[in-house]
């Protein structure tokens, strides 16, 4: 989930379980959701998104989940493999004229083989 | 597939000197963003920008500043290095539908 200081959480799984990620959102109006992907030394890549008007996407192994009531989003990792261990983190965008997406602090998934 | 291209990945800089990072797009993407990224504190918005010659200041503005003379490129400029600003910096540019697709990221070390 997200984390507040210097000290990036870290979610441990082994290879082959499933991996749940979670992100507590701020602001109620944002509409538009994504989870990103950052690999040691490289930049975030997009995973999945979500609208404000869906509660669950799937995608290729990973499925997002949305709950509105208590602004919270879960990011499904199905069979985890070693490949997916990565700092995960959630973005929302607040929407409006600036379209500006702001960023959790993120979680360290590690897979242990 | 969109690629947005940091020209440098690492620099190591000292106190006082002035440094470009430079950021290249090629899906002709109005929006373009600068981050910096540091542990703990997730990705921080330092400039926008929505148009050719258009700014608009983030979160952490201070020290920064921009330019975006052509719409493919946004660069950032730290006017005079200092220390707090050893960091990660990321750049991205935003599709209509929103979605940001960034750059490697330029790790920024100043002595």
């Amino acid at each position: 989930g997200e984390s507040v200081g210097l000290h990036l959480p870290t979610l441990s799984v082994q290879e082959g379980d499933n991996s749940i990620i979670n992100c507590a959102y701020s602001n109620s109006a944002s509409d538009y959701f994504i989870w990103y992907k950052q690999e040691s030394g490289k930049g975030p890549q997009f995973i999945i998104d979500i609208r404000s008007n869906m509660d669950k996407r799937q995608g290729q192994r990973v499925t997002v989940l949305l709950n509105k009531t208590v602004k919270h989003l879960s990011l499904q990792i199905a069979a985890t493999q070693p490949g997916d261990s990565a700092v995960y983190f959630c973005a929302e965008n607040y929407g409006g004229a600036t379209n500006k997406l702001i960023f959790g602090t993120g979680t360290l998934l590690a897979v242990q083989p | 597939d969109v690629k947005v291209t940091q020209s440098s990945r690492y620099l190591v800089k000292r106190t006082g000197e002035k440094v470009f990072l430079e950021c290249v797009q090629d899906m002709d993407h109005e929006n373009m963003f600068w981050y910096r990224q540091d542990p703990g504190l997730g990705l921080r918005l330092i400039y926008f920008s929505y148009d050719v010659k258009m700014k608009e200041k983030g979160d952490i503005p201070e020290g920064y500043s921009v330019s975006r003379e052509k719409k493919e490129r946004f660069s950032l400029i730290l006017e005079s290095a200092s220390t707090n600003q050893t960091s990660m910096y990321l750049c991205a540019s935003q599709d209509v539908a929103g979605e940001l697709f960034f750059g490697e990221g330029s790790r920024l070390t100043v002595l």
